[in-house]
């Protein structure tokens, strides 16, 4: 399978602090990218960060890539209430255009 | 700019009935992909359309198919439902082929789908 797999399944945190959360996948990639789900709904985009990048920033969020190990982590900082979601994150390979999601990773923020 | 659009929101269908499922892509948007996502699980890819052809389809049954119209919208129809195709179906659009990777999908609000 190229689905990726993030870790851990599940994180409790209090309001403020940090939130990091893992995603390992298998194969080769174009891009990498993760998305926020609210209460099993759609998914929404919120950072793409490509293969030949090491690290990205988008307002409170920032994201790592590691090509050598396969491996991406995303940080959220100053968490809020807000932040309470599913993260998943998604492989784009060179060869087509669909993204193979992880299994998620279930952030809980308490105020 | 109007967002992906997919009804119904909510189906109820019985064991051995099918079900369609429709969405409607981003204005511009040609490529269209469905996944479903069972409850507690990550999203599984289905199918991908682009260009009113498929492209790509995951490792489902053939009961499971689909069709993009001229307009780029997209059906997904599920035949002989089975009590394990309960799930929420999302369907996702992006640029055309061969940009689209490097895009964000958007994504629908997803179809409840419930087989009893």
């Amino acid at each position: 399978s190229q689905q990726g797999e993030e870790d851990p399944q599940a994180l409790s945190i209090q309001e403020g602090e940090n939130a990091t959360m893992n995603c390992s996948y298998k194969t080769s990639i174009n891009n990498l990218q993760w998305y926020r789900q609210n209460s099993g709904r759609g998914l929404v985009h919120l950072i793409l960060i490509r293969s030949n990048e090491r690290e990205k920033h988008s307002g409170r969020l920032r994201v790592t890539l590691d090509t050598s190990k396969k491996s991406s982590s995303l940080l959220i900082t100053a968490s809020r209430a807000a932040d309470t979601a599913s993260y998943f994150c998604a492989t784009a390979t060179n060869t087509g255009n669909q993204f193979y999601f992880g299994t998620g990773t279930s952030l809980t923020v308490i105020p | 700019e109007a967002g992906v659009t997919q009804s119904p929101t909510h189906l109820i269908k019985t064991r051995g009935q099918q079900a369609t499922l429709r969405c409607s892509p981003i204005s511009g948007h040609t490529s269209v992909y469905w996944y479903q996502q069972a409850l507690g699980l990550g999203l599984q890819f289905l199918l991908w359309y682009d260009e009113g052809e498929e492209r790509n389809r995951g490792n489902f049954p053939p009961r499971f198919s689909g069709r993009q119209f001229p307009n780029y919208s997209s059906e997904l129809n599920v035949n002989a439902l089975e009590l394990e195709d309960s799930a929420l179906y999302l369907c996702a659009s992006s640029w055309t082929l061969g940009t689209g990777s490097s895009y964000g999908y958007t994504f629908g609000s997803g179809t409840r789908l419930t087989v009893v």
